[in-house]
């Protein structure tokens, strides 16, 4: 079975571009939440799409908004990037309870 | 609300000794509990879960971790280590908000095995 795939593995922009991540769950997973991992801040909860609906979000500015497709797969958009934003983003896959497989993540750097 | 306290942000240990990492919880609600491990440039591993029954629980890489709910924590536990273990360690909960498996995590400890 393939994992939790995330696309791009790494981004560089310029502050105030915008920037869509991507994530394809593991085949018949039809939740997929994002997490956003700093050094200070360290992992924190975005939201959370299940069925292509938005059920859960975090405390972020309504520059991250997100989006899940029929087939689950779901992609994730940041809007007038600051420095701030540049961190690892986090993207799992579940189909229940404690069965939450993570991707490798995507770095977005921001300069 | 729920929140996660992981005492070490940091535990050098030597290989082959055992290590304990402590995690503590606070929630209002009953709570299904995880650690995982992040190696550098990758994404999180699930190393073992809580979610009911057997308060001892076993995972892979021969890590374990008990869930005492008297003390609130889920201390993770591994009677020797190796080199391989070298990596951040993260704790987290779940199951505040009906239907939604988003995870509570703490801040990570880095664990670091001397050869």
């Amino acid at each position: 079975k393939a994992g939790v795939t995330q696309t791009p593995r790494y981004l560089i922009k310029t502050r105030g571009q915008q920037v869509t991540l991507s994530c394809s769950p593991i085949s018949g997973h039809r939740s997929v939440s994002w997490y956003q991992q700093t050094p200070g801040q360290g992992l924190q909860f975005l939201f959370e799409y299940f069925s292509e609906t938005q059920r859960n979000k975090g405390n972020f500015p309504g520059r991250f908004s997100g989006r899940q497709f029929s087939n689950s797969r779901s992609e994730m958009n940041v809007s007038t990037l600051e420095l701030g934003d540049s961190a690892l983003y986090l993207c799992a896959s579940s189909s229940g309870w404690g069965e939450a497989f993570f991707g490798q993540g995507t770095r977005l750097t921001v300069v | 609300a729920q929140s996660v306290t992981q005492l070490d942000s940091q535990v050098p240990v030597f290989e082959e000794a055992p290590v304990e990492l402590r995690c503590n919880y606070s929630s209002s609600v009953s709570v299904y509990l995880f650690w995982y491990v992040q190696y550098p440039n990758q994404g999180l591993q699930l190393l073992l879960k809580y979610l009911s029954g057997s308060t001892l629980v076993k995972g892979i890489n021969g890590f374990e971790a008990e869930f005492n709910k008297s003390q609130t924590s889920f201390h993770l536990r591994k009677p020797s280590v190796h080199i391989s273990d070298t990596a951040e360690y993260f704790c987290a909960v779940s199951g505040s908000r009906a239907g939604s498996y988003q995870l509570t995590f703490g801040k990570g400890t880095k664990l670091s095995v001397i050869p």
